[in-house]
């Protein structure tokens, strides 16, 4: 069964530094998300990404994020400037979007500032 | 009130027991409901997808919408140690072009106990 697939599975990074997430969909899918889970807490939406633009962004997704489709597969994550908050593990996901399309998330990368 | 609200656990029964985890909701655009089952250290796993009110089966899997309480149910028949996991509810509102900007519960944790 197609899944969706991320690299790191866990990403080490100092605070203040650059780092980016990558994810590659389920090849027929339309909709890209990226969602985040902080230890502890509920799994939140961070931005969803449709014909290669953000279709709609939470209050979380400021400047510091910013998200790429750079070629036919891959959907990649980019936080400029890390902080310590931003420990978290960062879900992928993708969906269809026609009617009676749910999201299908990929095993997450765990994202440590140190 | 929160957006989303379900007990975190944990919950402990043993096997073959009939499991039920519930969620409730505030938010009335809430059209489209989900259970997803997160193993340690993986992604959530779709579950059930129903939408609007009503019941839907899967197996050993029924997931209940009522709308009209703002209440939304899983149940889990001949519950196996397998089933031991996290189980998230999301749910979403009306798409805007296709995307779907879930909000989740905080997750119940289940056990079941050979």
């Amino acid at each position: 069964e197609p899944e969706v697939t991320q690299t790191p599975s866990h990403q080490v990074t100092q605070m203040g530094q650059e780092v980016i997430l990558r994810c590659v969909p389920i090849s027929n899918h339309l909709y890209f998300y990226w969602y985040r889970q902080i230890l502890g807490q509920k799994v939140e939406f961070l931005v969803s990404f449709y014909n290669n633009e953000i279709s709609e962004k939470s209050e979380i997704f400021d400047d510091q994020f910013s998200v790429e489709r750079p070629d036919g597969s891959n959907f990649t994550l980019k936080i400029r400037s890390t902080k310590l908050e931003d420990s978290a593990m960062y879900f992928c996901a993708s969906s269809l979007g026609q009617n009676n399309s749910p999201l299908h998330f990929g095993n997450g990368t765990r994202l440590t500032v140190t | 009130q929160k957006e989303v609200e379900q007990d975190p656990g944990p919950l402990s029964v043993p096997e073959g027991a009939i499991v039920s985890l519930n969620c409730t909701y505030s938010n009335s655009a809430f059209q489209y409901f989900m259970w997803y089952r997160q193993y340690s250290r993986k992604g959530p796993e779709l579950l059930m997808y129903t939408y609007s009110s009503g019941n839907k089966e899967d197996g050993r899997f029924t997931a209940q919408v009522d709308k009209s309480s703002k209440y939304i149910s899983l149940f889990i028949r001949d519950s196996q140690p397998s089933d031991s996991a996290t189980y998230l509810c999301a749910m979403s509102g009306a798409r805007w072009q296709g995307a779907q900007k879930l909000v989740f519960g905080q997750g119940t944790r289940l056990t079941i106990n050979p």
